[in-house]
């Protein structure tokens, strides 16, 4: 079974600096795809960014970014300068086919 | 492009009754999955269908529920004789085709209050 973990229910950061959100997941397959989605107080799912397993090239969105280690089955994002806007919650989710698991999430908070 | 609709927004039954929730898929898109989120949780996939057939309903309960995506109109997803354990966010979200790197889209989703 593919299950995604989020290790940090809350995680807290300064306006304009930098923030990285964890997840790991478990799964036997090879080929595979990753996404970051947030989903701020209006409940929208947005999506941030996502990674295709078979590159090994990190995922750079803007200020989002991804540390994707296949070996370790680790998948980070980090935010980078920090804005009062990206205060929400984080869901990491893994995909295969029609399947798409998500992690509990990660609430996001940003001090002004 | 309006986005994956869903409607309504909030939605108030007593225990008993029948919840309906409608969802309209992007333009294009004929692939729907329904999930549904507890709170402080993420999102449990329930179903996926494609136009008139379910291909994975493996996370909807077995009573109760039913969903479907006719060849005309939205994806409902129905819940018969509610009760408190049903309340929750139920989102909608479609993609243009199944696997690979398309990505969903997600509704705003229902919520679902049983009192």
């Amino acid at each position: 079974a593919q299950t995604v973990t989020q290790s940090q229910p809350e995680m807290s950061v300064q306006e304009a600096e930098t923030v990285t959100l964890s997840c790991t997941y478990d799964t036997s397959e090879s080929d595979y795809y990753l996404f970051w989605y947030k989903q701020p107080p209006s409940r929208q799912m947005i999506l941030v960014i996502r990674q295709e397993a078979y590159k090994q090239q990190n995922a750079t969105e803007n200020r989002f970014s991804v540390n994707f280690q296949k070996a370790a089955k680790s998948f980070s994002l980090k935010i980078s300068d920090s804005q009062l806007g990206d205060a929400a919650m984080y869901f990491c989710a893994y995909r295969i086919n029609n399947d798409m698991r998500f992690g509990a999430g990660t609430r996001l908070t940003v001090k002004p | 492009n309006a986005g994956v609709m869903q409607n309504p927004r909030h939605l108030v039954r007593r225990r008993g009754q029948e919840a309906r929730l409608r969802c309209s898929p992007m333009k294009g898109h004929s692939h729907v999955y329904w999930y549904r989120q507890l709170p402080e949780e993420g999102l449990k996939f329930m179903v996926y269908l494609q136009k008139e057939n379910i291909i994975d309903e493996s996370g909807m309960p077995k009573e109760r529920f039913s969903a479907e995506f006719p060849k005309e109109g939205p994806s409902i997803l129905r819940i018969q004789q509610v009760v408190r354990g049903d309340s929750a966010a139920y989102f909608c979200a479609s993609s243009h085709g199944q696997g690979g790197n398309y990505g969903y889209t997600f509704g705003s989703g229902t919520r679902l209050t049983v009192v």
